[in-house]
């Protein structure tokens, strides 16, 4: 069962560069989310989307877009990419148990932007 | 203050030792609360969710204190294994959650 799949695994980018990262999840769950980790920081969520066609904003939004574009696939796009994205970038879904809602996480992203 | 907060130790302790950690968090609205596991450089797993009663799964107890907002983790017999990072997660109210930035946890033989 490959629960939550990201690709790619490593991105090297150039400032100034554009990338998408995809996302995928096979346990036909609504919500998906964007976080990305720095070092001491913790996760901090990026963008969501409760459900196929609705994203939100969430802590760090700026220099990012998102696409839900069906129920399985939540994609996260730079545009321009600066130094200050260099982090490693996870995906998660979730759906509610027992009113809980449980995430579930990819292997992530890890990007480098020179 | 940061909506969820936790020690960053590390803790170092030998096998055997038990050990606890506390998340403090200041929604005080938020009814979801969970423990997640992050080995280094992968991705965080969930660990066990935390109720208001408290819980247990095998080694690991969770406890929830609503009235001080916090939540706690107790590793019993701990494992060499048991290394990594322990993050705390609270419900935003969005069917989002904030994610505490971890607690670094070594067992020494």
């Amino acid at each position: 069962n490959a629960g939550v799949t990201q690709t790619p695994k490593f991105q090297v980018l150039k400032t100034g560069q554009s990338m998408t990262l995809q996302c995928a999840q096979d346990m036909n769950h609504n919500s998906m989310y964007w976080y990305r980790q720095d070092p001491g920081m913790g996760l901090r969520l990026i963008y969501y989307s409760a459900s196929e066609g609705t994203t939100d904003k969430g802590e760090v939004p700026n220099g990012y877009n998102v696409s839900r574009l069906n129920k399985r696939e939540f994609s996260l796009r730079l545009e321009s990419a600066a130094p200050s994205q260099t982090s490693v970038y996870f995906c998660a879904s979730s759906e509610a148990g027992a009113g809980r809602w449980i995430q579930y996480f990819g292997a992530g992203t890890r990007l480098s932007v020179l | 203050r940061k909506e969820v907060e936790q020690d960053p130790g590390p803790f170092n302790v030998p096998e055997g030792a038990t050990v606890a950690f506390n998340c403090t968090y200041s929604n005080s609205a938020s009814q979801s609360f969970f423990w997640y596991r992050q080995d280094c450089r992968k991705e965080p797993k969930l660990l066990m969710s935390v109720y208001s009663s408290g819980n247990e799964d095998g080694r690991f107890t969770a406890q929830l204190n609503r009235a001080s907002q916090y939540i706690s983790l107790l590793i019993r017999d701990s494992k060499l294994s048991d290394s990594a990072t322990y993050l705390c997660a609270v419900d935003t109210g969005r069917r989002a959650l904030t994610f505490g930035s971890g607690t670094r946890l070594q067992v020494q033989p």
